[in-house]
């Protein structure tokens, strides 16, 4: 079965960067892009961005461009979102989702990865 | 400051049906591009409701459906139960923006 697992709760200073990975099991991981998206608490769904695992190529939300930067490592079946330059706005769950139907929408997601940004 | 524009929340008794609204504009759903919908409990990551408009995953029952219509798309629950109370969002594609988007989401709640 199909399973995207992260890695675990990160605490960061204002100003630092964060490393989330997503490991995926159960299908061909450079068959379906994989996308990240957020949700700050009590707050709704943000998309970040998708990358093709297979390519390497990105794409990111405009919002997040120059700030964020996916990439994958296909030996190992996962992928991985870097945010840099971290404020406290950025206090969120990032979840990892795989792009099905030409990638348009999500049937598999991680468990989520809280971030917290606090001096 | 999200494109697809959704009530709040919206309510109703056992048994009863409720509609969720998810309102864009023509550069994403006016656009002709698929509404997809995330039932999301408490505490837990989005779940797959409903996809390209009104196709439901295997394991989602009938009970809920999705239709669409010019810039606006929809999600009815019918038979509502109380395992249906949760936030729901829907999920589309703008072109302006380059990216994907959900809307501003709505809590259904079970009375």
């Amino acid at each position: 079965q199909v399973q995207l697992v992260q890695s675990g709760a990160e605490v960061k200073k204002p100003g630092a960067s964060v490393k989330v990975s997503c490991e995926a099991s159960g299908y061909t991981f450079t068959d379906y892009y994989m996308h990240w998206v957020r949700q700050a608490p009590g707050q709704g769904l943000e998309w970040m961005g998708w990358i093709s695992p297979n390519t390497g190529g990105t794409n990111y939300a405009q919002k997040f461009q120059g700030r964020v930067t996916m990439t994958r490592n296909t030996s190992i079946s996962t992928a991985y979102m870097e945010l840099s330059r971290l404020t406290s706005d950025d206090t969120a769950v990032y979840y990892c989702a795989r792009g099905d139907g030409s990638g348009s929408y999500f049937n598999y997601w991680g468990q989520g990865t809280l971030v917290t940004v606090s001096s | 400051q999200s494109v697809l524009t959704q009530p709040p929340s919206v309510s109703g008794a056992p048994g009863q049906r409720v509609t969720i609204s998810c309102t864009g504009s023509s550069s994403n759903i006016g656009a002709d591009f698929d509404v997809h919908w995330y039932q999301q409990l408490p505490g837990t990551a989005p779940k797959l409701l409903i996809y390209g408009n009104i196709n439901r995953p295997s394991g989602v029952p009938d009970r809920f459906s999705g239709s669409k219509s010019g810039s606006s798309a929809s999600l009815a629950i019918t038979g509502l139960q109380a395992e249906d109370e949760a936030d729901y969002y829907c999920q589309s594609y703008d072109s302006s923006l380059s990216g994907y988007v959900f809307g501003t989401g709505t809590k259904v709640t079970v009375l």
